[in-house]
């Protein structure tokens, strides 16, 4: 079952912060987040797994709540560059390399 | 460097014809896959495989076929091509053990 991020879109102006969550109803194993610039493929960010920490990236970070079954992902100090898609990739079983993802959020940063 | 090619990256067809997308990966990951992207409605797996002669549909298999006869390679054919099936397809490869994903350029298919 895909599953739910939130917000669909949101617009920054250069150097505000923002979080992108996502939503299961099931239980998860692993979280993956992923951006994609318009016109190109998606590129890896991180992975969370269950009984893991809180991962970091530069300026994004992201945490996995294993109860709520929920992800979270942490841009902070958002730079133009930030701008695109984000999707997160959802796993259900431990070794499974299969994951179904969220329908994305669209973020634009504005200067 | 090692890399992941997706082939054509531009294809218009007619309705009924049968239509193949070649994915090639030089990363010898055993995992490989075909999403396809529409508009809201972010990326759907289509095929996967684990491994050469492995393959299993994914949430949206209708009228696509995959084949894996080596590591490298696995082609995406659509048998009797719809509107339906316009789209923008990814592949993509992964290592073991449920790694980061490698994603292709994509190809566009235009159905018409």
């Amino acid at each position: 079952q895909q599953p739910v991020q939130s917000p669909q879109a949101v617009i920054l102006r250069e150097g505000e912060d923002a979080v992108i969550n996502c939503s299961s109803s099931k239980a998860l194993y692993s979280v993956h987040w992923y951006r994609q610039k318009h016109g190109e493929a998606p590129v890896f960010l991180m992975i969370l797994l269950k009984g893991g920490e809180q991962k970091g990236h530069e300026k994004i970070s992201a945490s996995f709540n294993e109860k709520k079954q929920q992800s979270s992902l942490y841009l902070t100090a958002s730079q133009l560059s930030y701008s695109g898609t984000y999707f997160c990739g959802t796993a259900t079983q431990g070794g499974s390399e299969k994951l179904v993802f969220g329908k994305g959020t669209k973020l634009t940063v504005n200067p | 460097d090692a890399e992941i090619t997706q082939s054509p990256r531009h294809k218009i067809t007619e309705t009924g014809r049968q239509v193949t997308l070649a994915c090639h990966q030089t990363w010898n990951h055993n995992n490989m896959f075909w999403y396809r992207q529409d508009l809201g409605h972010g990326l759907r797996l289509i095929h996967y495989s684990y491994g050469v002669q492995d393959t299993n549909k994914g949430e949206v298999s209708d009228g696509y076929s995959v084949s894996r006869s080596n590591t490298e390679d696995l082609p995406l054919t659509l048998e009797s091509a719809a509107s339906s099936q316009t789209s923008v397809y990814f592949c993509a490869s992964s290592p073991p053990h449920g790694g980061e994903q490698y994603f292709g350029p994509g190809t566009r298919l235009t159905v018409t």
